[in-house]
């Protein structure tokens, strides 16, 4: 079974949607969680940490799930500037990034 | 804003020769990463670096590879004898102790074994 695990998309939607998309992770040791962002050859850059309690940051909300053990992120309206591919992360807490393989998502004028 | 710089952008060597991928980690940061990820594949964890010496390295990380931080700003990463699967983008990460482990990327070398 894969650690991360995602859909991988594509979520094709119009400017001004709302676009939500999950992950799955299977070690239940995972200690920190977070949504990075990849645009096409480029370096993954980190859009958001994600906390137990859920939380936002600007159009991004992210929520964790222990019990279910998954990870969602929503984009609000979206704009031209969020396609790209979204990777959900997680780790055990020994520094080691384990990374999924992404969910591309691409808005549309 | 401060961020982790890499050199080269691009490598392209020959199957066997050897390669040193250089990188300028945050300068207040004390962890350091080389990840990889083949082209149309996720990115794979390589190994970590603390205190001069590794922490925890993958399967990946064979004998073929060590990392060394030669001085107090670069951070380096070598493969001994490349091989055709070696090619793919290495990126470099560094992160603070204690932040949640918040890894910070730098642009990459794209490495072409020929």
């Amino acid at each position: 079974r894969k650690e991360v695990e995602q859909d991988p998309g594509p979520f094709n939607v119009p400017e001004g949607a709302t676009v939500a998309f999950n992950c799955t992770y299977s070690n239940s040791a995972s200690q920190s969680f977070f949504w990075y962002r990849q645009d096409c050859r480029k370096e993954p850059k980190l859009l958001m940490s994600v906390y137990s309690s859920g939380n936002e940051d600007g159009r991004f909300t992210a929520q964790l799930n222990r019990a279910s053990q998954y990870i969602s992120l929503l984009i609000r309206d979206s704009k031209l500037s969020d396609s790209a591919t979204y990777l959900c992360v997680v780790s055990r807490g020994d520094y080691k990034l384990s990374f999924g393989a992404g969910t591309t998502v691409t808005v549309r004028a | 804003e401060p961020e982790v710089t890499q050199t080269p952008s691009h490598q392209v060597t020959q199957m066997g020769q050897e390669v040193i991928l250089r990188c300028v980690p945050i300068s207040n940061h004390l962890y350091f990463y080389w990840y990889r990820q083949i082209l149309g594949q996720k990115v794979e964890f390589l190994v970590s670096f603390y205190n001069n010496e590794i922490s925890e390295k993958s399967e990946i990380f064979d004998d073929q590879f060590s990392v060394e931080r030669p001085d107090g700003s670069n951070f380096t990463l070598k493969i001994r004898s490349t091989k055709l699967e070696d090619s793919a983008m290495y990126f470099c990460a560094s992160s603070e102790p204690g932040t949640g482990y918040e890894q910070y990327f730098g642009p990459g070398t794209r490495l072409t074994v020929t």
